[in-house]
């Protein structure tokens, strides 16, 4: 009952520096997504996939790539992570957009210094 | 666009009941739903609702009226675990280009607060 895997669940980074957080899923999902979580803002929407090798901006993509090579797979990528990026970064899935419920992973928490 | 307006915090005691109210703006529609998510955790599933009345699980309970574009969450016997925030979230099937895809949009959370 793996559920979402996010990975790491902690990471601090220097301004400029590159890192990629993976999501994992186990439940067959189709629909996935990557949000930020910053105090009194709620969560928004960075990137979502609808399937296997597509891709899409949500509400926030600036600054940030996406890759859905695996259906199980939602790599998030900071090409060269800014202060402005520290956040909680929460992925979730869902089996298709007709389904009530979202899953979330536990969230990585990222500090930008 | 799309925006869905939630208020910021709400507090009530032990026992009591509160109503946490949510409007939306989207330029779709595909439901409602509402998540909790306790201090340091992820977001969990609460309710769902696709057509308009009430949709009742437990001590909790969700509304949804299409025509007003308004929801709302209706916690009853209120405990202290309770003490947490609350998203409103659609679905809108669509996106700027009116292409069928499903993303998935939260308001900006209520915290509740139970005191004893």
């Amino acid at each position: 009952n793996a559920g979402v895997t996010q990975t790491p669940k902690f990471r601090v980074l220097k301004t400029g520096q590159s890192m990629t957080l993976l999501c994992a899923q186990d439940m067959n999902h189709e629909y996935m997504y990557w949000y930020r979580q910053d105090p009194g803002m709620g969560l928004r929407l960075i990137h979502y996939s609808v399937g296997e090798g597509t891709t899409a901006k949500g509400e926030v993509p600036d600054g940030y790539n996406v890759s859905r090579l695996k259906k199980q797979n939602f790599l998030l990528g900071l090409e060269s992570a800014a202060p402005s990026q520290t956040s909680v970064y929460f992925c979730a899935s869902s089996l298709d957009r007709g389904r009530r419920e979202a899953f979330f992973g536990q969230g990585t928490r990222l500090t930008v210094v | 666009g799309q925006s869905l307006e939630q208020p910021s915090e709400v507090t009530a005691v032990e026992g009591a009941i509160v109503q946490i109210n949510c409007t939306y703006q989207t330029s779709g529609f595909y439901g409602l739903s509402w998540y909790q998510q306790h201090d340091g955790g992820a977001p969990t599933f609460l309710s769902y609702n696709a057509l308009d009345g009430l949709e009742e699980t437990g001590r909790f309970s969700s509304f949804l009226s299409r025509s007003d574009s308004y929801g709302y969450l209706l916690l009853q016997e209120l405990q202290m675990k309770d003490s947490a925030s609350y998203f409103c979230a659609v679905r809108d099937p669509r996106d700027d280009r009116g292409s069928t895809l499903g993303r998935l949009y939260f308001g900006r959370g209520t915290q509740l607060t139970v005191w004893p």
